[in-house]
């Protein structure tokens, strides 16, 4: 398998441009994650899903952020609009069940100016 | 809501030499999962261990081992013959069962991370 994909792998943008990141899971995975990582916060769970149904979305910091999984291969993050604050690596992650390992992608850089 | 706790931002070894790596969570779930990952400088976030909290005996894999408390809530990773390709961030992590009454079901929580560098 070729693990979690994410794309882009780095995006800049400008304040107040709409964001889409992307994330395909590991093929059999029950369960997707989204994570922002930044020097002052780490490591947060923003969402995560259950057979494409979002199970938490209370990490999402604020109604500007929105995560869909329209079907078992596919994830998406919005950040609409964007604010320089949002400026950190944003990671999917996917796992079999839970309790299992969960596995990362390369994660993407977002940089808004 | 779990908190997990790594109380050590940054720590250095020689090469071959152990050290180990301290992580203390808080829960009230009775059954949860407890993992370590490398976060090394290319940032893919690699998992080193994982450790069921209902066995009693501590995983191994390698040169990583853990040492789990349960009763203390303690779960430190020893890393024994240390390498250079060990320095990375490592983040200690909690994951909660899923059960059907319990609101951080399913809830997975990080901590801070530690900074290990292996010295030559």
């Amino acid at each position: 398998d070729a693990g979690v994909i994410q794309s882009p792998r780095h995006e800049v943008t400008e304040m107040g441009q709409e964001v889409t990141l992307r994330c395909k899971p590991i093929s059999g995975h029950d369960y997707l994650f989204w994570y922002r990582q930044t020097m002052m916060r780490g490591l947060e769970l923003l969402i995560y899903f259950n057979n494409n149904v979002p199970i938490d979305d209370s990490g999402m910091p604020e109604d500007r952020f929105s995560a869909k999984m329209p079907n078992a291969s596919f994830s998406t993050l919005k950040i609409q609009p964007s604010e320089p604050r949002d400026s950190a690596v944003y990671f999917c992650a996917s796992s079999f069940g839970p309790g299992d390992t969960q596995y990362f992608g390369p994660g993407t850089r977002l940089t808004v100016l | 809501a779990q908190t997990v706790t790594q109380s050590q931002p940054e720590m250095s070894v020689q090469e071959a030499e152990t050290v180990t790596l301290s992580c203390t969570y808080d829960t009230s779930e009775s059954n949860y999962y407890l993992f370590w990952y490398k976060q090394p400088p290319s940032r893919q976030m690699i998992l080193v261990i994982r450790q069921e909290a209902y066995k009693q005996q501590n995983a191994t894999e390698n040169r990583f081992s853990v040492n789990f408390q349960k009763a203390a809530k303690s779960f430190s990773l020893k890393i024994s013959d240390s390498q250079l390709g060990d320095t990375a961030m490592y983040f200690c992590a909690f994951w909660g069962s899923r059960g059907l009454l319990s609101l951080n079901a399913g809830k997975s929580t990080f901590g801070d991370g530690t900074t290990l560098t292996v010295k030559p």
